[in-house]
């Protein structure tokens, strides 16, 4: 059970080139989210999923578009990367059904774009 | 607009002491509050609380919930090294989905 995993760890791009950010999940949740994390601001939801095929936007989406074809995969891609989108990225994962809230997040990408 | 905001932003005490981090919130259709510990790398659960003036306790960590002031604590008590870390505060809205509004955190620096 390896929980939430996403990949790359670390990725630099210059302005203007696009990019997939990969996230798995093996526990069978139906909620997925993608978060950024800037100094001095929290985390900040991009884009979630309640299930496969379903998706919406969070706080800021700009910049960026999710999809999610199956229940354990939900990857972000950033179109046409800015250096305002230099952070670091988590994604999490949990059940919507009710009683059980708590996020499982992965290690995080660290996104630096040039 | 929802908001979380905690306090303070960052704070240093020594080994053994005890602390103590606010959360308050401004949410609509609150359904939970939760506590994560961040050190360096993905955040890690420590308490969800959806019911006033119960307290969770986990070893020297403790928080309770104040639904009517709209406010949460997170108590540490004796303070070691290892508790160094950035604590977040979250909101979770009783709407479909599990959408988290996060505060900026307040960074902890325990001292030898």
């Amino acid at each position: 059970n390896a929980g939430v995993t996403q990949t790359p760890k670390f990725q630099v791009l210059k302005t203007g080139q696009s990019m997939t950010l990969q996230c798995a999940q093996d526990m069978n949740h139906e909620y997925m989210s993608w978060y950024r994390q800037d100094p001095g601001m929290g985390l900040r939801l991009i884009h979630y999923s309640v299930g496969a095929g379903i998706t919406d936007q969070g706080e800021v989406p700009n910049g960026y578009n999710v999809s999610r074809s199956t229940t354990e995969d939900f990857p972000l891609r950033l179109l046409s990367a800015a250096p305002s989108q230099t952070s670091v990225y988590f994604c999490a994962s949990s059940y919507v059904a009710s009683g059980s809230y708590e996020q499982y997040f992965g290690p995080g990408t660290r996104l630096t774009v040039t | 607009e929802d908001k979380v905001v905690q306090s303070p932003l960052s704070l240093v005490v020594h080994e053994g002491d005890t602390v103590t981090l606010n959360c308050s919130y401004e949410v609509t259709n609150f359904r939970s509050l939760l506590w994560y510990k961040q050190e360096k790398k993905a955040p890690t659960f420590l308490f969800m609380l959806t019911s006033s003036g119960i307290e969770k306790k986990s070893g020297r960590l403790s928080s309770i919930l104040d639904k009517k002031e709209l406010f949460s604590i997170l108590n540490i008590t004796a303070t070691q090294t290892g508790d160094s870390a950035v604590y977040l505060c979250a909101v979770n809205r009783a709407e479909y989905g599990n959408k988290l509004v996060f505060g900026a955190g307040t960074i902890l620096r325990v001292k030898s």
